[in-house]
């Protein structure tokens, strides 16, 4: 049974800061997302990680995967408040099933 | 291009009530999926469909029913409500490549 786990599950930062949330998972896959959730919103793809050392960029947000160790990261560079959600990593199962961390909520303070 | 459409977006019932949650998708897609999101616990598959006329179980199917009416449409049965069934639900919709998931917008249901 696939297990996602992310940490952390809350993070509060200050502008500015660099930051990176973690993606761990128990099997093999070679396809990882991430989402992000504003409160009360749905979900929005942020990232699709297709192969091992894959590396995504957009805008100070930067996801990695490393297949082998069954990591993502999902690093945060100079972070502004309008980065403030929740942040999801899910992971493909087989036949496009995602099986979803439990999400990290990201704080950004003044 | 409305993407993925779901109704209601609230929803109150009694315990022991029914309801059907709608789902409709415009982009053709073949795969089609329930969720459900609760605090701490990320969200977890109740149901999908891999094409028209297929349903399987996910994680959660208990207390639940689906049916794939046609390619747009997947809905959602709770024969008789249970608090622990209070919940945000959301569908999702994806084709076979590799692109994840579309995100309906939710709908939220509380069991009293």
């Amino acid at each position: 049974e696939l297990k996602v786990e992310q940490n952390p599950l809350f993070l509060s930062m200050q502008e500015g800061k660099n930051y990176t949330i973690y993606c761990n998972y128990s099997t093999t896959s070679d396809r990882l997302y991430w989402y992000r959730q504003d409160p009360g919103k749905s979900l929005e793809s942020l990232f699709v990680l297709l192969s091992n050392g894959a590396v995504k960029q957009e805008g100070r947000l930067m996801a990695s995967l490393d297949t082998k160790a069954r990591l993502s990261t999902l690093h945060i560079t100079a972070a502004v408040h309008d980065l403030s959600a929740t942040y999801f990593c899910a992971v493909d199962q087989g036949a496009q099933k995602l099986v979803f961390g439990q999400g990290t909520r990201l704080t950004i303070n003044p | 291009n409305a993407g993925v459409t779901q109704t209601p977006k609230f929803q109150v019932l009694k315990t022991g009530q029914s309801m059907t949650l709608q789902c409709a998708q415009d982009m053709n897609h073949n795969s089609m999926y329930w969720y459900r999101q609760d605090p701490g616990m990320g969200l977890r598959l109740i149901y999908y469909s891999a094409s028209e006329g297929t349903t399987d179980k996910g994680e959660v199917p208990n207390g639940y029913n689906v049916s794939r009416l046609n390619k747009r449409e997947f809905s959602l049965r709770l024969e008789s409500a249970a608090p622990s069934q209070t919940s945000v639900y959301f569908c999702a919709s994806s084709d076979y490549r590799p692109y994840g998931y579309t995100f309906g917008s939710g709908t939220r249901l509380t069991v009293v």
